[in-house]
């Protein structure tokens, strides 16, 4: 049973349009991660979080937002959604070694 | 230079073949070391931590050599359900993952 969640699983949206993909956990950990990655291609980190109320960006430069109001609430935001958006979004938690979610494979038409 | 680099791969072996990748990673403070597994279009998952001592965990070893900065997994008597890309991972703060090795293993 998964203890990290990610919705939707699958997303079509059209240009222009804002997003928001969630991602929930409930094993309590403080540190939280989005990564990108294109299929058979490596994981790209683009936003990473300590904790309530810390947000940081990553290695990879990304045109979306998040925040993190509560411990187990980490939502990544695109105000602007365009094809280059195109990819898997994959969220992250762990002090230790991770543990990620399913993922949300979004398509930007 | 990539902080994470592992073999290109891919692998392709057949059934009951032991299979060997290495990983290097550049930044000498990494403080620990992990063995991910990817199926096709599925999140990663943890395969093993890797620890100086080397740990084993039925078929799978992983060694670390922090002097060299490589890490390696050893997976003897490969079976079909093998087949994955396979991922070392180094926590320097935060996580970084090499590309990946694509594994085959065919009957």
């Amino acid at each position: 049973e998964a203890d990290i969640y990610q919705t939707p699983r699958y997303l079509v949206i059209g240009t222009g349009k804002k997003i928001t993909l969630e991602c929930s956990q409930t094993m309590g950990h403080d540190k939280m991660y989005w990564y990108q990655q294109d299929p058979g291609m490596e994981l790209h980190l683009i936003h990473y979080s300590y904790g309530v109320n810390s947000t940081e960006k990553g290695d990879l430069s990304s045109e979306s937002t998040v925040s993190r109001i509560r411990t187990e609430h980490f939502p990544l935001t695109l105000e602007s959604a365009r094809p280059s958006h195109t990819s898997q979004y994959l969220c992250a938690s762990g002090n230790y070694g991770y543990t990620f979610g399913s993922g949300t494979r979004l398509t930007v038409v | 230079r990539k902080e994470v680099e592992q073999d290109p791969g891919p692998f392709n072996v057949p059934e009951g073949a032991t299979v060997a990748f290495n990983c290097t990673y550049s930044n000498s403070a990494s403080q620990s070391f992990f063995w991910y597994r990817q199926d096709c279009r599925k999140e990663p998952k943890l395969l093993m931590s890797v620890y100086s001592s080397g740990n084993e965990d039925g078929r799978f070893t992983a060694q670390l050599n922090r002097a060299s900065q490589y890490i390696s997994l050893l997976i003897r008597d490969s079976k079909l359900s093998d087949s994955a890309t396979y991922l070392c991972a180094v926590n320097t703060g935060d996580m970084r993952f090499g590309a990946g090795t694509r594994l085959t293993v065919k009957p």
